[in-house]
């Protein structure tokens, strides 16, 4: 069964006060590694997807990075606006068009 | 350009009742799903359609029905509402073509009394 451990559950910054985020997961044949924002109230809105061990993305303050068993999305110089939960999700090549999400980090950035 | 419209935003409903949660994408998207997003839970998936004329069930599909009515549209329907179905739905599309990068829906908040 696929699985996906992200924490911590939640992280209070100061602006500009660097920090990253972890997605533990366990999955028989990694297809694609994502990675969601979502604002209070709102529906996730995506961010990246990462599909190998050594893979970047970036925007912005955000860079999100893969191993064999972890990704780690990285927020430089975070902001207020950069306040919402993160959301990683997995999907498998024998999960056809799913995706196995994790319970997301609450991100709150203080000025 | 509006993406993916869910309806209604809100809803009370009492147990035994029964309710229909629309959702219609117009971003000419493949594949539909249904999700329920509870405290702790994450994201779980209820009903997915990989293309019009097909649904399946997902990880989380008792007490629930699905209905894909064409291209754009998606239905869930809780024939009979228990608390335990108070949750957030979201509806998503994604074009189908291989991985899956999603787009949501505002999500319907439904709490069951």
């Amino acid at each position: 069964e696929d699985q996906v451990t992200q924490s911590p559950e939640a992280l209070r910054l100061q602006e500009g006060e660097s920090s990253s985020l972890n997605c533990s997961y366990t999955v028989s044949g990694l297809r694609g590694l994502f990675w969601y924002r979502q604002d209070p109230g709102k529906g996730p809105e995506f961010l990246f997807t990462l599909y190998s061990a050594g893979e970047e993305k970036e925007k912005e303050r955000l860079k999100a990075t893969l191993t064999k068993k972890e990704s780690f999305l990285h927020i430089t110089a975070p902001k207020p606006e950069d306040s919402a939960t993160y959301l990683c999700a997995v999907q498998a090549w024998a999960a056809g068009n799913k995706l196995t999400f994790g319970g997301g980090t609450r991100v709150l950035v203080k000025p | 350009n509006a993406g993916v419209t869910q309806t209604p935003k809100f809803q009370v409903l009492k147990t035994g009742q029964s309710m229909t949660l629309q959702c219609a994408q117009d971003m000419n998207h493949n594949s539909m799903y249904w999700y329920r997003q509870d405290p702790g839970m994450g994201l779980r998936l209820i009903y997915y359609s990989a293309s019009e004329g097909t649904t399946d069930k997902g990880e989380v599909p008792n007490g629930y029905n699905v209905s894909r009515l064409n291209k754009r549209e998606f239905s869930l329907r809780l024939e009979s509402a228990a608390p335990s179905q108070t949750s957030v739905y979201f509806c998503a599309s994604s074009e189908g073509a291989g991985t899956e990068k999603l787009f949501f829906g505002s999500g319907t908040q439904l709490s069951v009394l």
